[in-house]
């Protein structure tokens, strides 16, 4: 099946610094997705792309559709001690009804304030 | 607008014991999906139910099975648990249309331990 490469696994930044992760995938997607989970809580959405080379911006967050569509990033400017939790990508291809998202495993982003 | 409802919040069991879950989606929408989520494998689909019946699948042995009532309530059942099982398991609402995850609602989850 489809795997998706996350990294880095974790990032330990100073408050204020930006900070990237990335996706790759075996496969195409045409949908990728970025998810962040709370300690304790379900992920939530932060940012949806639908087009290969689509940028979109999310307040201090852009994320990037890969030209191949096999790839995206996240990025994180100006970091704040609220930004902390663990990032997930998640890369979707819908087929009529049969549709599943495949998660990356993760990055922890730690912010020291 | 409520959000996406799962209980219970925390569950310790043995090995061989079963275990049934539940989650009350967004009202409205149509789509359960259960995910499990562990530290080493990250989060993996274990199936989707649409207007009670499951409509996607993910790789998991039948031992964990689901179910979807007519008010689009699902509960999530493991049999016999073994000490891998032990994970949180996220429940995710969504109107069912199928076109984006960003209609996804994820809940907080269900801490099962399996000693």
């Amino acid at each position: 099946g489809q795997q998706l490469n996350q990294s880095p696994q974790s990032m330990f930044i100073q408050e204020g610094e930006d900070v990237s992760m990335n996706c790759t995938s075996s496969s195409i997607f045409n949908t990728w997705l970025w998810y962040k989970q709370d300690p304790g809580e379900g992920p939530v959405l932060l940012i949806a792309l639908y087009k290969a080379g689509e940028l979109t911006s999310n307040g201090r967050l852009t994320a990037q559709f890969g030209i191949t569509r096999k790839d995206s990033f996240l990025n994180i400017s100006a970091s704040i001690p609220s930004d902390v939790g663990i990032y997930f990508c998640a890369g979707q291809l819908v087929r009529g009804s049969n549709y599943k998202l495949t998660f990356g495993k993760g990055t922890l982003l730690t912010v020291n304030p | 607008k409520a959000g996406v409802t799962q209980t219970p919040r925390y569950l310790i069991k043995t090995r061989g014991q079963q275990v049934t879950l539940s989650c009350s989606p967004i009202s409205g929408h149509r789509s359960v999906s259960w995910y499990q989520q562990t530290p080493g494998q990250g989060l993996q689909f274990l199936f989707e139910y649409f207007s009670e019946t499951q409509r996607n699948k993910g790789n998991f042995p039948g031992r964990f099975s689901g179910r979807q009532f007519s008010n689009s309530r699902s509960e999530m059942n493991v049999s016999t648990l073994e000490l891998g099982d032990s994970a949180l398991y996220l429940c995710a609402s969504s109107s069912g249309s199928g076109a984006s995850g960003e209609k996804l609602f994820f809940g907080s989850g269900t801490q099962l331990s399996v000693l």
